[in-house]
């Protein structure tokens, strides 16, 4: 059974610092996907990125990058100069390729960017 | 292009009444969720549809019952409603159950509360 675990439940940092989103995940399956999504704080989900198994690229999207490392099982997530506008709840996910690939969600980081 | 529209977006029951939560979709999407989110528990996955007349349970689904009549809406729909249900719901499509390279759309979510 697919698994995922973000340690980590509340962090704040200070304007323009930079954070690390840890995400860990656990799938008996060769080809598995992960995702991010972000819940601000009115509510809506919004997916920053999707990553297959056989791909351990690190990905940039302007402030936002992505560190997949599969010998670790972890798929880690880094806000560089953070922005007040990225206090938000975080989500880390896993969809696997068997079955009805079903997304299972980790349990949230919730970000607090301090001004 | 609505994209996934839930409603209400707010409900207040009191215990032992039924409702149906709305979700409709205008993407054409075969592979429809819906899933709850609650304090420290992240998102999870109550039923699922893969298509019309098609419809299974996710990890949570006691209490709850779907139907899928049409591609285009996946009701929830609480039959007797309890405390422990007060949650926020959300709907969620991708265009098929083995589109894995695309991420869910979600809907805005409905706000739930038991009394």
């Amino acid at each position: 059974a697919q698994k995922v675990t973000q340690a980590q439940t509340e962090i704040s940092v200070v304007e323009k610092e930079d954070v690390t989103l840890d995400c860990v995940y656990e799938t008996r399956d060769t080809t598995y996907y992960l995702f991010w999504y972000k819940q601000p704080p009115s509510g809506e989900l919004v997916f920053l990125i999707r990553r297959n198994s056989f791909d351990e690229q690190n990905e940039i999207s302007g402030r936002y990058s992505w560190n997949f490392q599969k010998s670790t099982s972890s798929f880690n997530f880094t806000i560089t100069a953070s922005q007040v506008v990225d206090s938000a709840v975080y989500f880390c996910a896993t969809l696997t390729q068997t079955g009805a690939n079903n997304l299972f969600f980790g349990t949230g980081t919730r970000l607090t960017v301090i001004p | 292009n609505a994209g996934v529209t839930q409603t209400p977006k707010f409900q207040v029951l009191k215990t032992g009444q039924s409702m149906t939560l709305q979700c409709a979709q205008d993407m054409n999407h075969e592979y429809m969720s819906w899933y709850r989110q609650d304090p420290g528990m992240g998102l999870r996955l109550i039923h699922y549809s893969v298509g019309a007349g098609i419809t299974d349970q996710g990890e949570v689904p006691n209490g709850y019952n779907v139907s899928r009549s049409t591609t285009e809406d996946f009701p929830l729909r609480l039959l007797s409603a309890a405390p422990s249900q007060t949650s926020v719901y959300f709907c969620a499509s991708r265009i098929n159950r083995g589109a894995t390279n695309s991420p869910l759309h979600f809907g805005n979510g409905t706000r739930l509360t038991v009394t």
